[in-house]
C-alpha cells in the first residue's frame, strides 16, 4: 500500500493565482480529511468527507478555499484567488478500519 | 468548542532524559485521544487511548490518559536524538471522525 499520496510535493505560487492540491486516499478508507499546518495555528481540519460526502466543512477558511471529491479515490482542494496568508503546509488524511494516516504534505508558498 | 492544550511548547533535553509530554483537553463526548510524531513530514501514529488508568506503551514510549481530570501524558524514557519531533496530542468526539489537534510541543535531544 502506498499509503496517502499528495500532489504537488512543493508549490510556489504568486498571490491572486489558483492553486489545486490533489489527494489519493488510501484504498478501502471511507474518510477523507485536510488539514492545514502552519507554526501559528498548528494542525487545523479544513474539511472532511465520508463516502465522498462533505461532511464538516467549518474549518474552511473562506470561500475563496473550496473541495471536491469526485470519487472514492481522489480529492482535491482549491483556492481561488490565493493570498500569502494562504501559504502553510497542507496534508492530506484519511481513516479506516485500520485507522488515521497522513500523507506527505504540500508546502504551499504564494508570493 | 473543543480544545486541546500542549505543554510544554518546546523542551530541549540531552540524550537519556527521561521527558513527559502533556496534553489536557476539553471535549464534547470524548472518544478517545491519540498521540502522533511529527519529524520533517506527516504525522506518524503513537498511541491511541479511550479508557483512563490503561497505560500503552511502545519501547521507550509510554502513555496513560486521565478522564475524570480530562489529560494525558506521553513519556519517552532513554531518549535518543532520534526522538527528536515535534509531539502532536488529538482528540476525537463521540459521532465524529475529526482529530481535534494541540499545537504541539517541540522536543529537542542534544547528544
Amino acid at each position: 500500500d502506498a499509503g496517502v499520496i499528495q500532489s504537488p510535493r512543493h508549490e510556489v505560487t504568486e498571490m491572486g493565482q489558483e492553486v489545486t492540491l490533489r489527494c489519493k486516499p488510501i484504498s478501502g478508507h471511507d474518510y477523507l480529511f485536510w488539514y492545514r499546518q502552519t507554526m501559528m495555528r498548528g494542525l487545523e481540519l479544513l474539511i472532511y468527507f465520508n463516502n465522498n460526502v462533505p461532511i464538516d466543512d467549518s474549518g474552511m477558511p473562506e470561500d475563496r478555499f473550496s473541495a471536491k471529491m469526485p470519487n472514492a479515490s481522489f480529492s482535491t482542494l482549491k483556492i481561488q484567488p490565493s493570498e500569502p496568508r494562504d501559504s502553510a503546509v497542507y496534508f492530506c488524511a484519511s481513516s479506516g478500519v485500520g485507522g488515521y494516516t497522513f500523507g506527505s504534505g504540500t508546502r504551499l508558498t504564494v508570493v | 468548542e473543543d480544545k486541546v492544550v500542549q505543554s510544554p511548547l518546546s523542551l530541549v533535553v540531552h540524550e537519556g532524559d527521561t521527558v513527559t509530554l502533556n496534553c489536557s483537553y476539553e471535549v464534547t463526548n470524548f472518544r478517545s485521544l491519540l498521540w502522533y510524531k511529527q519529524e520533517k513530514k506527516a504525522p506518524t501514529f503513537l498511541f491511541m487511548l479511550t479508557s483512563s488508568g490503561i497505560e500503552k506503551k511502545s519501547g521507550r514510549l509510554s502513555s496513560i490518559l486521565d478522564k475524570k481530570e480530562l489529560f494525558s501524558i506521553l513519556n519517552i524514557t532513554a531518549t535518543q536524538t532520534g526522538d527528536s519531533a515535534i509531539y502532536l496530542c488529538a482528540v476525537v468526539r463521540g459521532g465524529s471522525e475529526k482529530l481535534v489537534f494541540g499545537k504541539g510541543t517541540k522536543l529537542t535531544v542534544n547528544p
